[in-house]
Protein backbone atom coordinates (compact mmCIF):
# COMPACT_ATOMS: atom_id res chain seq x y z
CA UNK A 1 0.00 0.00 0.00
CA UNK A 2 1.30 3.59 -0.78
CA UNK A 3 1.84 6.15 1.67
CA UNK A 4 -0.47 8.72 -0.23
CA UNK A 5 -3.19 7.46 -2.60
CA UNK A 6 -4.62 9.70 -5.17
CA UNK A 7 -7.14 8.89 -8.30
CA UNK A 8 -5.34 9.33 -11.17
CA UNK A 9 -8.74 10.49 -12.93
CA UNK A 10 -8.91 11.75 -15.43
CA UNK A 11 -11.52 14.07 -13.96
CA UNK A 12 -13.72 15.87 -16.54
CA UNK A 13 -15.86 18.96 -15.62
CA UNK A 14 -17.24 22.03 -17.74
CA UNK A 15 -16.14 25.61 -17.28
CA UNK A 16 -17.41 27.28 -13.89
CA UNK A 17 -17.66 23.67 -12.15
CA UNK A 18 -16.12 23.51 -8.39
CA UNK A 19 -14.11 20.60 -8.60
CA UNK A 20 -13.22 18.40 -5.78
CA UNK A 21 -9.57 16.68 -5.40
CA UNK A 22 -8.71 14.10 -2.59
CA UNK A 23 -5.65 12.42 -1.18
CA UNK A 24 -5.96 9.83 1.30
CA UNK A 25 -2.87 9.23 3.68
CA UNK A 26 -1.63 6.09 6.01
CA UNK A 27 1.13 7.69 7.88
CA UNK A 28 -0.35 9.93 11.04
CA UNK A 29 2.88 11.50 11.45
CA UNK A 30 1.95 13.78 8.14
CA UNK A 31 1.89 17.36 9.21
CA UNK A 32 2.59 19.57 6.31
CA UNK A 33 0.18 18.89 3.18
CA UNK A 34 0.94 20.33 -0.38
CA UNK A 35 -0.75 20.79 -3.26
CA UNK A 36 1.18 21.05 -6.75
CA UNK A 37 -0.14 21.91 -10.23
CA UNK A 38 1.82 20.30 -13.04
CA UNK A 39 1.41 21.07 -16.74
CA UNK A 40 2.39 18.51 -19.60
CA UNK A 41 6.06 18.20 -19.90
CA UNK A 42 6.91 20.82 -16.79
CA UNK A 43 7.44 21.04 -12.90
CA UNK A 44 5.16 20.92 -10.33
CA UNK A 45 3.79 24.58 -9.28
CA UNK A 46 3.19 24.98 -5.63
CA UNK A 47 -0.49 25.64 -5.06
CA UNK A 48 -1.29 25.96 -1.93
CA UNK A 49 1.08 24.62 1.53
CA UNK A 50 -1.25 23.54 4.77
CA UNK A 51 0.22 23.20 8.23
CA UNK A 52 -1.65 20.46 10.66
CA UNK A 53 -5.58 20.55 10.33
CA UNK A 54 -8.00 23.15 9.26
CA UNK A 55 -8.78 24.74 6.34
CA UNK A 56 -6.64 27.23 3.84
CA UNK A 57 -8.11 29.83 1.31
CA UNK A 58 -6.32 31.38 -1.94
CA UNK A 59 -8.27 33.26 -4.56
CA UNK A 60 -10.16 30.30 -6.00
CA UNK A 61 -8.39 28.16 -4.08
CA UNK A 62 -9.42 26.00 -1.07
CA UNK A 63 -7.38 23.57 0.66
CA UNK A 64 -8.44 21.28 4.15
CA UNK A 65 -6.81 18.95 5.78
CA UNK A 66 -8.75 16.35 8.25
CA UNK A 67 -6.27 15.16 9.79
CA UNK A 68 -8.71 12.34 12.16
CA UNK A 69 -9.51 10.75 8.68
CA UNK A 70 -5.95 11.38 7.09
CA UNK A 71 -7.76 12.93 4.47
CA UNK A 72 -7.10 16.12 2.77
CA UNK A 73 -9.27 18.28 -0.25
CA UNK A 74 -8.71 20.89 -3.08
CA UNK A 75 -11.21 22.39 -4.18
CA UNK A 76 -11.42 25.07 -7.20
CA UNK A 77 -14.26 27.10 -7.36
CA UNK A 78 -15.30 28.86 -10.80
CA UNK A 79 -12.75 26.43 -12.79
CA UNK A 80 -11.00 27.76 -16.01
CA UNK A 81 -10.06 25.99 -19.08
CA UNK A 82 -6.25 26.77 -17.42
CA UNK A 83 -6.77 24.81 -14.53
CA UNK A 84 -6.44 22.04 -16.94
CA UNK A 85 -3.62 20.02 -15.70
CA UNK A 86 -2.32 16.71 -13.09
CA UNK A 87 -2.65 17.96 -9.50
CA UNK A 88 -0.23 16.78 -7.13
CA UNK A 89 -0.43 15.52 -3.31
CA UNK A 90 2.26 16.17 -1.37
CA UNK A 91 2.77 15.84 2.53
CA UNK A 92 5.82 15.52 5.28
CA UNK A 93 7.01 15.13 8.65
CA UNK A 94 8.96 16.10 11.22
CA UNK A 95 10.46 12.95 12.47
CA UNK A 96 13.76 11.82 12.20
CA UNK A 97 14.21 15.56 10.63
CA UNK A 98 12.34 14.22 7.55
CA UNK A 99 11.87 17.40 4.85
CA UNK A 100 11.35 15.16 1.95
CA UNK A 101 8.07 15.25 0.59
CA UNK A 102 6.09 12.23 -0.12
CA UNK A 103 3.90 12.63 -3.02
CA UNK A 104 0.72 10.70 -4.63
CA UNK A 105 0.45 10.08 -8.33
CA UNK A 106 -1.74 12.84 -9.46
CA UNK A 107 -5.18 13.50 -10.56
CA UNK A 108 -5.43 14.90 -14.42
CA UNK A 109 -7.86 17.06 -14.45
CA UNK A 110 -9.63 18.57 -17.94
CA UNK A 111 -11.93 21.48 -17.60
CA UNK A 112 -14.46 21.73 -20.78
CA UNK A 113 -14.96 25.03 -22.50
CA UNK B 1 13.24 36.95 -9.20
CA UNK B 2 14.51 34.37 -10.88
CA UNK B 3 12.64 30.62 -10.23
CA UNK B 4 14.87 27.09 -10.11
CA UNK B 5 16.35 26.32 -13.59
CA UNK B 6 17.87 23.39 -14.54
CA UNK B 7 19.68 21.89 -17.60
CA UNK B 8 20.23 20.56 -19.86
CA UNK B 9 16.24 20.26 -20.63
CA UNK B 10 16.67 17.01 -22.61
CA UNK B 11 18.82 14.58 -22.67
CA UNK B 12 19.17 11.60 -24.67
CA UNK B 13 21.89 8.74 -22.91
CA UNK B 14 22.85 5.01 -23.77
CA UNK B 15 22.93 1.99 -21.17
CA UNK B 16 26.42 1.90 -19.16
CA UNK B 17 26.85 5.58 -19.81
CA UNK B 18 27.07 8.23 -16.91
CA UNK B 19 25.31 11.19 -16.90
CA UNK B 20 25.19 15.20 -15.25
CA UNK B 21 22.77 17.12 -14.48
CA UNK B 22 22.73 20.86 -12.86
CA UNK B 23 20.08 23.00 -10.90
CA UNK B 24 20.28 26.31 -9.63
CA UNK B 25 18.19 27.32 -6.65
CA UNK B 26 15.51 30.04 -6.66
CA UNK B 27 16.80 33.34 -5.57
CA UNK B 28 17.58 33.43 -1.41
CA UNK B 29 17.24 29.48 -1.45
CA UNK B 30 20.07 27.45 0.20
CA UNK B 31 18.71 23.94 0.37
CA UNK B 32 18.26 21.84 -2.94
CA UNK B 33 16.20 18.70 -3.04
CA UNK B 34 16.37 16.13 -6.31
CA UNK B 35 13.52 13.80 -7.24
CA UNK B 36 12.69 11.59 -10.17
CA UNK B 37 9.27 11.25 -11.47
CA UNK B 38 8.64 8.48 -13.42
CA UNK B 39 5.83 8.92 -16.45
CA UNK B 40 2.59 9.06 -14.76
CA UNK B 41 3.98 8.68 -10.94
CA UNK B 42 4.75 11.62 -8.11
CA UNK B 43 7.48 12.62 -7.92
CA UNK B 44 9.61 10.42 -5.51
CA UNK B 45 12.64 12.24 -3.15
CA UNK B 46 16.32 10.83 -4.15
CA UNK B 47 17.98 13.26 -1.68
CA UNK B 48 18.30 16.95 -0.52
CA UNK B 49 21.53 18.73 0.19
CA UNK B 50 22.08 21.83 2.62
CA UNK B 51 25.79 23.64 3.18
CA UNK B 52 27.58 21.43 0.56
CA UNK B 53 26.28 18.06 2.53
CA UNK B 54 24.00 15.22 1.88
CA UNK B 55 21.55 15.61 4.63
CA UNK B 56 18.82 13.27 3.86
CA UNK B 57 18.55 10.26 0.99
CA UNK B 58 15.23 8.17 -0.55
CA UNK B 59 15.88 4.61 -1.67
CA UNK B 60 17.82 5.14 -4.61
CA UNK B 61 21.05 2.95 -4.98
CA UNK B 62 24.85 4.78 -4.70
CA UNK B 63 25.00 5.07 -8.46
CA UNK B 64 23.04 8.17 -7.85
CA UNK B 65 25.37 11.02 -6.31
CA UNK B 66 25.02 14.37 -5.66
CA UNK B 67 27.00 17.81 -4.98
CA UNK B 68 26.43 21.30 -3.72
CA UNK B 69 28.61 24.12 -4.30
CA UNK B 70 28.65 26.80 -1.94
CA UNK B 71 26.69 29.17 -4.10
CA UNK B 72 23.88 26.55 -3.48
CA UNK B 73 23.93 25.49 -6.80
CA UNK B 74 23.37 21.54 -7.37
CA UNK B 75 24.05 18.47 -9.85
CA UNK B 76 23.12 15.00 -9.69
CA UNK B 77 24.99 12.51 -10.98
CA UNK B 78 23.91 8.66 -12.89
CA UNK B 79 26.51 6.13 -13.32
CA UNK B 80 26.00 2.83 -14.68
CA UNK B 81 23.07 4.22 -16.39
CA UNK B 82 20.02 1.86 -17.22
CA UNK B 83 16.53 2.00 -19.20
CA UNK B 84 14.82 2.28 -15.70
CA UNK B 85 16.32 5.38 -15.44
CA UNK B 86 14.92 7.21 -18.23
CA UNK B 87 12.49 9.95 -16.38
CA UNK B 88 12.11 13.60 -15.53
CA UNK B 89 14.35 14.49 -12.99
CA UNK B 90 13.24 17.64 -10.87
CA UNK B 91 15.32 19.70 -8.56
CA UNK B 92 13.20 21.69 -5.97
CA UNK B 93 15.06 24.43 -4.06
CA UNK B 94 13.66 25.49 -0.11
CA UNK B 95 14.92 27.55 2.74
CA UNK B 96 16.75 26.56 5.54
CA UNK B 97 17.22 23.72 7.91
CA UNK B 98 14.89 23.51 10.93
CA UNK B 99 14.13 27.30 11.15
CA UNK B 100 10.77 26.57 11.00
CA UNK B 101 7.52 25.90 8.27
CA UNK B 102 9.19 27.53 5.40
CA UNK B 103 11.60 24.21 5.52
CA UNK B 104 8.75 22.52 3.45
CA UNK B 105 7.97 24.92 0.81
CA UNK B 106 9.63 23.54 -2.05
CA UNK B 107 9.67 24.90 -5.35
CA UNK B 108 10.41 22.82 -8.20
CA UNK B 109 12.47 23.87 -11.18
CA UNK B 110 11.17 22.61 -14.91
CA UNK B 111 12.97 19.61 -15.03
CA UNK B 112 15.81 17.46 -16.71
CA UNK B 113 14.10 14.69 -19.33
CA UNK B 114 16.30 11.95 -19.25
CA UNK B 115 15.93 8.90 -22.47
CA UNK B 116 18.03 5.68 -21.89
CA UNK B 117 18.19 3.93 -24.76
Amino acid sequence: QKEVEQDPGPLSVPEGAIVSLNCTYSNSAFQYFMWYRQYSRKGPELLMYTYSSGNKEDGRFTAQVDKSSKYISLFIRDSQPSDSATYLCAMSSRMDSSYKLIFGSGTRLLVRP
Amino acid sequence: DAGVTQSPTHLIKTRGQQVTLRCSPKSGHDTVSWYQQALGQGPQFIFQYYEEEERQRGNFPDRFSGHQFPNYSSELNVNALLLGDSALYLCASSLGWGWGQSDYEQYFGPGTRLTVT
